[in-house]
């Protein structure tokens, strides 16, 4: 059973524009959720995380938002840009077992 | 200055041969992983370890094992590789606490033949 689920797999945007990438969650216990963008031949990195005492964290051009009782949440990417195209991978940690669960993530390509 | 090191960076092995995949890190961190990422299934946890000799298995744990013999090294191994096992394996560490970020290595390419 997929406990962490991307939506779309794959997103296209001009540049300028925001991109919208969805994640949702099974385990209620889920108390942690990273988001890593990975680029080509590299490496993942750590792009911005959330806590489910917030609703919203923001950094810079990149918002995420959350709905606990959906258990849903999105990565905003406004003013888009070419350098923005990576895969983005959303995770989510339960604070009782240390597992970070992964999504398959999305890959957003943003076209000049 | 923070790093995760995996080496061989590229390795091609035969269907049966035992393969070794190393893994250190600078950061004196508790927690290590080791991952595989395959083409659309995103990444896959193998092992995870909490520090030295305690390893717990992952989601994907068939095939595979692990030692930790000191804080700073994790090792994956494949005893008699094989061809399904053809990934990049991606190595993390990460401080003790269940909620921190993870440090990637760049990763191994294994091919299987």
């Amino acid at each position: 059973q997929q406990q962490v689920r991307q939506s779309p797999q794959s997103l296209t945007v001009w540049e300028g524009e925001t991109a919208i990438l969805n994640c949702s969650y099974e385990d209620s216990t889920f108390d942690y959720f990273p988001w890593y963008w990975q680029f080509p031949r590299e490496s993942p990195a750590l792009l911005i995380a959330i806590r489910p005492v917030s609703n919203k964290k923001e950094d810079g051009r990149f918002t995420i938002f959350f709905n606990k009782r959906e258990k849903k949440l999105s990565l905003h990417i406004t003013d888009s840009q070419p350098g923005d195209s990576a895969t983005y991978f959303c995770a989510a940690t339960s604070g009782g077992n240390y597992k970070p669960t992964f999504g398959k993530g999305t890959s957003l390509v943003v076209h000049p | 200055d923070m790093k995760v090191t995996q080496m061989p960076r590229y390795l091609i092995k035969r269907m049966g041969e035992n393969v070794l995949l190393e893994c250190g890190q600078d950061m004196s961190h508790e927690t290590m992983y080791w991952y595989r990422q395959d083409p659309g299934l995103g990444l896959q946890l193998i092992y995870i370890s909490y520090d030295v000799d305690s390893n717990s298995e992952g989601d994907i744990p068939k095939g595979y094992r692990v030692s930790r013999k000191k804080r700073e090294h994790f090792s994956l191994i494949l005893d008699s590789a094989k061809t399904n096992q053809t990934s990049v394996y991606f190595c993390a560490s990460s401080r003790d606490s269940p909620n921190e970020r993870l440090f990637f290595g760049h990763g191994t390419k294994l091919s299987v033949l």
